[in-house]
């Protein structure tokens, strides 16, 4: 059954602590997502990967880091620089960017729920 | 760099009722269209979208959308709503570049309450 896994659920961390975010997708897409949902804010993009071992800035990286060793797996961790990190994460992944025959259709995981308190 | 508005911020509605949900976008050119769903407690899914062609597309559940170039509109309609479409709906907006494909740009998406 092919789709996007995001772990865990719910997870909680103590204030200047780092933590990171899996999202697994055994999809064979060659690109991945990673986006932050606020209520009455939509989805931001944090970081975006078109490829293995290469990845750039969305709209809000700032306090975000991501690795994109294997075409299957695209982790987030949410360092303590980021200011506001309590909200919801979602991964996503394409099988490109091309326009063309719908090959930049975005399918989503589940999500994470971060609280940091 | 693109935009995406989605005026409506809550919509309340009663069953049976006919649903139009606005979305504008910012860009002049060739551009991929989108409309997502998340259901109460579930992940966000692909309602419709449109590439190319015929401007009025039809997604699941019964929902069109009609994408309107001259007005840079793509709004979301369903002629008869259920209780079951409680949701949030998101507009989306791919922008396509000869410089290559701005990234997909999300509205900041309408609540929709369908009261029985």
């Amino acid at each position: 059954d092919g789709g996007i896994t995001q772990s865990p659920k719910y997870l909680f961390r103590k204030e200047g602590q780092n933590v990171t975010l899996s999202c697994e997708q055994n999809l064979n897409h060659d690109a991945m997502y990673w986006y932050r949902q606020d209520p009455g804010q939509g989805l931001r993009l944090i970081y975006y990967s078109q490829i293995v071992n290469d990845f750039q800035k969305g709209d809000i990286a700032e306090g975000y880091s991501v690795s994109r060793e294997k075409k299957e797996s695209f982790p987030l961790t949410v360092t303590s620089a980021q200011k506001n990190p309590t909200a919801f994460y979602l991964c996503a992944s394409s099988k490109g960017v091309s326009g063309l025959a719908g090959f930049n259709e975005q399918y989503f995981g589940p999500g994470t729920r971060l609280t940091v308190t | 760099a693109q935009s995406v508005s989605q005026h409506n911020h809550h919509v309340i509605l009663s069953e049976a009722a006919s649903l139009e949900l606005g979305c504008n976008y910012s860009y002049g050119g060739t551009v991929n269209l989108f409309w997502y769903v998340q259901y109460p407690g579930q992940h966000l899914q692909l309602l419709l979208k449109y590439f190319s062609g015929d401007p009025l597309v039809k997604g699941i559940k019964g929902f069109e959308a009609e994408f309107i170039k001259s007005k840079f509109s793509f709004n979301l309609r369903k002629p008869s709503v259920q209780w079951s479409d409680t949701a949030e709906y998101f507009c989306a907006v791919n922008a396509l570049t000869v410089f290559g494909n701005e990234k997909l740009t999300f509205g900041t998406g309408t609540r929709l309450t369908i009261i029985p």
